[in-house]
């Protein structure tokens, strides 16, 4: 069925980066934007970035720019983001969501099916 | 804080119609759509409504979602045990080029 795994949970020191992997499973990587969110305990989710996976062109959120970045790698249908320069503040359950939406339509068409299991990122010293 | 404002807790007992609200502005739901998600505790959400109120295969058809100007809502009928959950609703937001989230609502069926 379609799904996305992601990579386990990770600790990690200030400072430090991280990184995520999500692998679609299911379906062509190709076929489908792909977001990455995150979710603070007790918290909503929060949107990082999209990536084009056919282009690999990325769209970030501002809070985000210059500390993440979301690559691809189509061998092996699995998309990939590194947070940087971690703080406390960090610390989150960090999801991918595969994009359904209309492009023709502008990117607010479109909402966020499957997510990933999600991946816990924690940052302690 | 988040975006969209949504009121932190629902509750009713079995059987009962319960709506959740999702209050936001011009540039996010008065201009685009609105999903709603579905989480419960331990696992990433899980799409309910998409496109303001149109159901995904295998949601039941007593959940229901509507928009109008720049509030949304969601409409469980029928309340069951196992709808106990949190539920979030999200939309683009013009302004800010992303995608905004309300805070939550933690729904409890007595």
């Amino acid at each position: 069925q379609v799904q996305v795994v992601q990579s386990g949970g990770e600790v990690k020191k200030p400072g430090a980066s991280v990184k995520v992997s999500c692998k679609a499973s299911g379906y062509s990587l190709r076929s489908f934007y792909m977001h990455l969110l995150r979710q603070a305990p007790g918290q909503g989710p929060e949107w990082m970035g999209i990536i084009d996976t056919i282009r690999g062109t990325t769209t970030y959120a501002q809070k985000f720019k210059g500390r993440v970045a979301i690559t691809r790698d189509e061998s092996t249908n699995t998309v990939y983001m590194v947070l940087s320069s971690l703080t406390f503040e960090d610390t989150a359950v960090y999801y991918c969501a595969r994009d359904i939406g209309e492009e023709s339509r502008g990117p607010g068409f479109a909402w966020f099916d499957p997510w990933g299991q999600g991946t816990l990122v924690t940052v302690s010293s | 804080q988040a975006v969209l404002t949504q009121p932190p807790s629902a509750s009713g007992t079995p059987g009962q119609r319960v709506t959740i609200s999702c209050s936001g502005s011009r540039s996010n739901i008065g201009s685009n759509i609105v999903n709603w998600y579905q989480q419960f505790p331990g696992t990433a959400p899980k799409l309910l409504i998409y496109s303001s109120n149109e159901r995904p295969s295998g949601v039941p058809a007593r959940f229901s979602g509507s928009k109008s100007g720049t509030s949304a809502s969601l409409a469980i009928s029928g309340l069951q045990s196992e709808d106990e959950a949190d539920y979030y609703c999200a939309a683009w937001d013009d302004n800010v080029n992303g995608w905004v989230f309300g805070g939550g609502t933690k729904l409890t069926v007595l």
